[in-house]
C-alpha cells in the first residue's frame, strides 16, 4: 500500500508570488491534516479536510487556504509569500479522520526568498 | 488549550547507554499520546502512542514511554541507544481523536560512537 505522497519534495519562490502544494493520502483514507514546521515554532498545524469539507483550522492568516476533491487528495495554496513562510510542510492522512491513527508524509520544503 | 514541553532541545549520547526524552502535557483530562521520530529530510514516522489501557507502552525498535497522568508526563526511554537512532523526536497529545495533534518542540538526539 503506498504511503501519503506530497509533491514537490522542493519549492522555491520569491516574495509575493503564491504557491500550491500537493498530499495525495493513502488509499482508503477520507482525512487530511496540514501542519508546517519551523525551527522557530516547531509543528503548527494548519487545517484538517475531511470528505471535502474543512472541520479544523488552525490559527494561520487567510493567505493559507486549502481544499480537498472528491478522491480526498488534497491541496493547500499559499498566496501573497512572506519570508516567514519558508518552512517543512507536511500532510498527514488517516482513515476516518482519527488522529490517532494519522501516517505522514515526507512533506514539501518551501523556501521563499 | 492543550500544550506540550520537551525539556531538553538536545540530548547527546553515547552510544550503548541509556537515554531518556521528557515530555509533559498541560492538561489532566484524559489524552491520547504520541512519540514521532524524523529523520533528516524525511516526514514523522509514528514511534509509538498510548490511548488507553497499560501505562507503559513499547515500540519495536527498544523504545518505551510510560504514561503517568498525576505528573503529566509520557517520557521516552532506551536502555541501550544505536547511531541510528539519531534523529528528532517529537511528543505530541491530542484530547480526543478527532482535534488536531498538538507538537513539543523536538528533542534532537545525537548518538556519538
Amino acid at each position: 500500500k503506498a504511503g501519503v505522497t506530497q509533491t514537490p519534495r522542493y519549492l522555491i519562490k520569491t516574495r509575493g508570488q503564491q504557491v500550491t502544494l500537493s498530499c495525495s493520502p493513502i488509499s482508503g483514507h477520507r482525512s487530511v491534516s496540514w501542519y508546517q514546521q519551523t525551527p522557530g515554532q516547531g509543528l503548527q498545524f494548519l487545517f484538517e479536510y475531511f470528505s471535502e469539507t474543512q472541520r479544523n483550522k488552525g490559527n494561520f492568516p487567510g493567505r493559507f487556504s486549502g481544499r480537498q476533491f472528491s478522491n480526498s487528495r488534497s491541496e493547500m495554496n499559499v498566496s501573497t509569500l512572506e519570508l516567514g513562510d519558508s518552512a517543512l510542510y507536511l500532510c498527514a492522512s488517516s482513515l476516518e479522520g482519527r488522529n490517532t491513527e494519522a501516517f505522514f508524509g515526507q512533506g514539501t520544503r518551501l523556501t521563499v526568498v | 488549550a492543550q500544550s506540550v514541553t520537551q525539556l531538553d532541545s538536545q540530548v547527546p549520547v553515547f552510544e550503548e547507554a541509556p537515554v531518556e526524552l521528557r515530555c509533559n502535557y498541560s492538561s489532566s483530562v484524559s489524552v491520547y499520546l504520541f512519540w514521532y521520530v524524523q529523520y533528516p529530510n524525511q516526514g514523522l514516522q509514528l514511534l509509538l502512542k498510548y490511548l488507553s489501557g497499560s501505562t507503559l507502552v513499547e515500540s519495536i525498535n527498544g523504545f518505551e514511554a510510560e504514561f503517568n497522568k498525576s505528573q503529566t508526563s509520557f517520557h521516552l526511554r532506551k536502555p541501550s541507544v544505536h547511531i541510528s537512532d539519531t534523529a528528532e523526536y517529537f511528543c505530541a497529545v491530542t484530547p480526543s481523536g478527532n482535534t488536531p495533534l498538538v507538537f513539543g518542540k523536538g528533542t534532537r538526539l545525537s548518538v556519538i560512537a
